[in-house]
């Protein structure tokens, strides 16, 4: 069964709008989890570290006040698209990191499709 | 920087013939994993095989091996017996003790019948 889930699996949204990505551990508590981004034909980016309880560790060239994470449980991560504009469509998927050790691999979401119009 | 570089942005196989994906990496780290994903099209990410940089033998999982030369920096797939389920994107993705996976831009492996 599903490790992770995510929700919405696909929203559109006008410029100018916030939207919120959520982010489930279904089958372990995580301390950590991640968020990427992927653009057509291309490959997962990156975006940032969340760590429950304290803030997101974002990557470099990341807007931290546009992409808003918060990881306020062991079982939930959400990512704020805050005031979307088109360039911000894109496959955002998250994964979820087992706490037996930081060398191990991680589970992936479903992901969530956003078109901002 | 750690790297990680697939040559091979496309590749096609006959069904029940055999196809090696190629994965090369740049890092000074001695203990690390590397790991295998594949992206069907419903872009879910999947687990297809991981290796633990301090064993010699190759991972394998049922019709899915690796091999993996450490001292040349290289992680290739090696898919067997080809079925028309196995067309997806596949990355090569090692986590190099940072906690982060660093992923290749990936090969799409085309089956065809």
């Amino acid at each position: 069964g599903a490790v992770v889930s995510q929700h919405p699996s696909w929203v559109i949204c006008k410029s100018g709008t916030s939207v919120k990505i959520e982010c489930r551990s279904l089958d372990f508590q995580a301390t950590t989890m991640f968020w990427y981004r992927q653009f057509p034909k291309q490959s997962l980016m990156l975006m940032a570290t969340s760590n429950e309880g304290s803030k997101a560790t974002y990557e470099q060239g990341v807007e931290k006040d546009k992409f808003l994470i918060n990881h306020a449980s062991l079982t939930l991560s959400t990512l704020t698209v805050t005031s979307a504009h088109p360039e911000d469509s894109s496959f955002y998927i998250c994964s979820v990191r087992p706490p037996a050790g930081g060398l191990e691999t991680q589970y992936f979401g479903p992901g969530t499709r956003l078109l901002v119009l | 920087a750690q790297t990680v570089t697939q040559s091979q942005p496309e590749m096609s196989v006959q069904e029940a013939e055999t196809v090696t994906l190629s994965c090369t990496y740049d890092t000074s780290e001695s203990d690390y994993y590397l790991f295998w994903y594949k992206q069907p099209p419903s872009r879910q990410m999947i687990l297809v095989i991981r290796q633990e940089a301090y064993k010699q033998q190759n991972a394998t999982e049922n019709r899915f091996s690796v091999n993996f030369q450490k001292a040349a920096k290289s992680f290739s797939l090696k898919i067997s017996d080809s079925q028309l389920g196995d067309a997806a994107m596949y990355f090569c993705a090692p986590n190099f003790g940072n906690e982060k996976l660093t992923f290749g831009t990936g090969t799409r492996l085309t089956i065809i019948p």
